[in-house]
């Protein structure tokens, strides 16, 4: 079975601070997939982004960039210069390959304030 | 290319009503995936469908709710007799192939039972 934690339930920043937020993730799985969802208080999911098991290297993207440690099944992201717009829910999310691959498990999600 | 659409955005029903829930996916996709969201928690997966066919409903619980995804027009999930527990927002996703290479969501349906 997969597991997904997001242990941080709420986070508030002052706007321009730098906020990472935690992923760490369960599975037995060789081949698995992570992904980053924003959810803005409108209610839809943003996709983020999403990184295979076998693809190490961080990923930047503007202000946003993603740390993947296999050796601790962390999958965090850092948001650099926070704005309030970057106000939402984030999840982690992971999805396995095969048979299931369309299940994603989801994190609890972590709530970012950021503060003007 | 429009994206996964889902309406209404918001629906509230008294118990023991019907609720509807409609998804078209995105132009191209075959593929969709119902996943509801409680409060304060995150989307946990109910059921997949391809064009008239159920893959897999392991997520969906076992009465009142049925879904399916007819040949033509909309993927409809359907919640008979309301309660209060099923208060949540209902997301729907879409994928050209099986998989979750190209997953993509709609912006849900908030239901609340009153």
């Amino acid at each position: 079975a997969q597991k997904v934690t997001q242990a941080q339930t709420e986070i508030s920043v002052v706007e321009k601070e730098d906020v990472t937020l935690d992923c760490v993730y369960e599975t037995r799985d060789t081949t698995y997939y992570l992904f980053w969802y924003k959810q803005p208080p409108s209610g839809e999911l943003v996709f983020l982004i999403r990184r295979n098991s076998f693809d190490e290297q961080n990923e930047i993207s503007g202000r946003y960039s993603w740390n993947f440690q296999k050796s601790t099944s962390s999958f965090n992201f850092t948001i650099t210069a926070s704005q309030v717009v970057d106000s939402a829910v984030y999840f982690c999310a992971l999805g396995v390959s095969g048979a299931g691959s369309y299940q994603l498990t989801f994190g609890k999600g972590t709530k970012l304030s950021v503060i003007p | 290319n429009a994206g996964v659409m889902q309406n209404p955005r918001h629906l509230v029903r008294r118990r023991g009503q019907e609720a509807r829930l409609r998804c078209s996916p995105m132009k191209g996709h075959s593929h969709v995936y119902w996943y509801r969201q409680l409060p304060e928690e995150g989307l946990k997966f109910m059921v997949y469908l391809q064009k008239e066919n159920i893959i897999d409903e392991s997520g969906m619980p076992k009465e009142r709710f049925s879904a399916e995804f007819p040949k033509e027009g909309p993927s409809i999930l359907r919640i008979q007799q309301v309660v209060r527990g099923d208060s949540a927002a209902y997301f729907c996703a879409s994928s050209p192939n099986r998989g979750n290479e190209k997953l993509f969501f709609g912006s849900g349906t908030q239901l609340s039972v009153l």
